[in-house]
């Protein structure tokens, strides 16, 4: 199964960008790339998708480089409400199987 | 409409013994896959069914187990339960397999203690 790569964690400031970036290497052609986030004491929620071109939604940003291998998912003005953790992961029907790896992701620590 | 819900959300068992947990799909969805969350591990994939059947399985043991009824309720089953089983189980639910461009609905888990 392809899996991904994530940074245990990152900082921001409130209201100011944030880059999460993600490492995909092996993906496949038909996988889609999806982001999803977890507030403390919640389940994940959908934040982002997107196959090859660049995405935008109410909630953030999510721009995929040209060999698909990595991705980076944008918060355009970071709130104390976006601290949370980030998966990346891989959702595809390649071969039949859809097993979505999602790991630890990265936890977001917004400064006020 | 109404999200996933998951039953129940906190509970404590001890070591040999067995739980069921159950999840409701949002209506209308037709998959329901179960992960478990562990500090150490993230969150990993169990399984997944639907229309009754499973369809893929992660790299668990075979005391963890789950079905699904004809109403895309869920249920999953963990027999002789070990220390190492404490975690959130958490469903998803989404409105079909192979959906790759489809969202996963995620219930709020339930918070399994083993003792």
């Amino acid at each position: 199964d392809a899996k991904t790569t994530q940074p245990n964690s990152m900082e921001s400031n409130e209201e100011e960008p944030v880059h999460l970036p993600c490492n995909h290497s092996t993906i496949s052609g038909t996988d889609y790339i999806h982001w999803y986030r977890q507030l403390p004491s919640q389940g994940p929620e959908y934040v982002i998708h997107g196959l090859t071109s660049n995405v935008n939604n109410r909630m953030a940003s999510l721009a995929i480089a040209e060999d698909r291998k990595s991705s980076t998912l944008i918060l355009h003005r970071a709130t104390l409400r976006d601290a949370a953790v980030y998966y990346c992961i891989l959702r595809g029907a390649s071969g039949g199987s859809y097993i979505p790896t999602f790991g630890r992701g990265t936890s977001l620590i917004v400064h006020p | 409409k109404a999200g996933v819900t998951q039953t129940p959300r906190y509970l404590i068992k001890t070591r040999g013994q067995q739980v069921t947990l159950s999840c409701s799909p949002i209506s209308g969805h037709r998959s329901v896959s179960w992960y478990q969350q562990t500090p150490g591990q993230g969150l990993q994939f169990l399984f997944e069914y639907f229309s009754e059947t499973q369809r893929n399985k992660g790299n668990f043991p075979g005391r963890f187990s789950g079905r699904q009824f004809s109403n895309s309720r869920s249920e999953m089953n963990v027999s002789t339960l070990e220390l190492g089983d404490s975690a959130l189980y958490l469903c998803a639910s989404s409105l079909g397999p192979g959906d790759s461009t489809g969202e996963l609905f995620f219930g709020e888990g339930s918070r399994l203690t083993v003792l």
